[in-house]
């Protein structure tokens, strides 16, 4: 199985800074198509998980472009840029490359 | 609007089994396979089973192999789990997804004497 490791487990930001959360994956997530297959989830406090970048780099629709992410084949970065309070909750990364799917442990954004 | 309506989740005996619902609308149901994801109190997310959009392939954890099933049903837009010889580690919220933008509100099953 794919093993997907968050790090840190918790950032604490103040609004209007910036916070990275990273995901190592222990294989590569590029498939034979040429498409990394990694995702990024927020789950707000008491909600759904909802998608924010899909295929590594792809804003979802509707998510504000303050994220983004970037990376390699096993190593990604989510950037929050201008933190907002509406930001707080726990990130997941995510890979669909294989069965079974697998997702991050999460990192809990807190805002300071 | 897109909606993704779960049904189903109720407190059960271990060794029980249960049955999930998760009706959809607002989009093409059938054009997209459809997966179960779980959550454990207080835990992160953990992938259960997909179902591809004809229903021809299925998917499932090690954990599940066996006593779950997966099926959806494309006239009536609703993606089904049958849970079978429940337990106590199967305990959680369930969602119905997409597994990328579209996800429901979830629904809490209980495996408790």
């Amino acid at each position: 199985d794919i093993v997907l490791t968050q790090a840190p487990l918790s950032v604490s930001v103040t609004p209007g800074e910036s916070a990275s959360i990273s995901c190592r994956s222990s294989k590569s997530l590029l498939s034979s198509k040429g498409i990394t297959s990694l995702y990024w989830y927020l789950q707000r406090p008491g909600k759904s998980p909802q998608l924010l970048i899909y295929q590594m780099s792809n804003l979802a629709s509707g998510v504000p472009d303050r994220f983004s992410s970037s990376g390699s084949e096993t190593d990604f970065t989510l950037k929050i840029s201008k933190v907002e309070t509406e930001d707080v909750g726990v990130y997941y990364c995510g890979h669909r490359l294989e069965y079974p799917l697998t997702f991050g442990s999460g990192t809990k954004l807190e805002i300071k | 609007e897109v909606q993704l309506v779960e049904s189903g989740g109720v407190l059960v005996q271990p060794g029980r089994s249960m049955k999930l619902s998760c009706a959809a609308s607002g989009f093409t149901f059938s054009s997209f396979p459809m997966a179960w994801v779980r959550q454990a109190p207080t835990k992160g997310l953990e992938w259960v089973a997909t179902i591809s959009t004809s229903g021809g392939s299925t998917y499932y954890r090690d954990s599940v192999k066996g006593r779950f099933t997966i099926s959806r049903d494309n006239a009536k837009s609703t993606l089904y789990l049958q849970m079978d010889s429940l337990r106590s580690e199967d305990t959680a919220t369930y969602y119905c997804t997409t597994i990328g933008a579209y996800w429901g509100q979830g629904t809490l099953v209980t495996v408790s004497s």
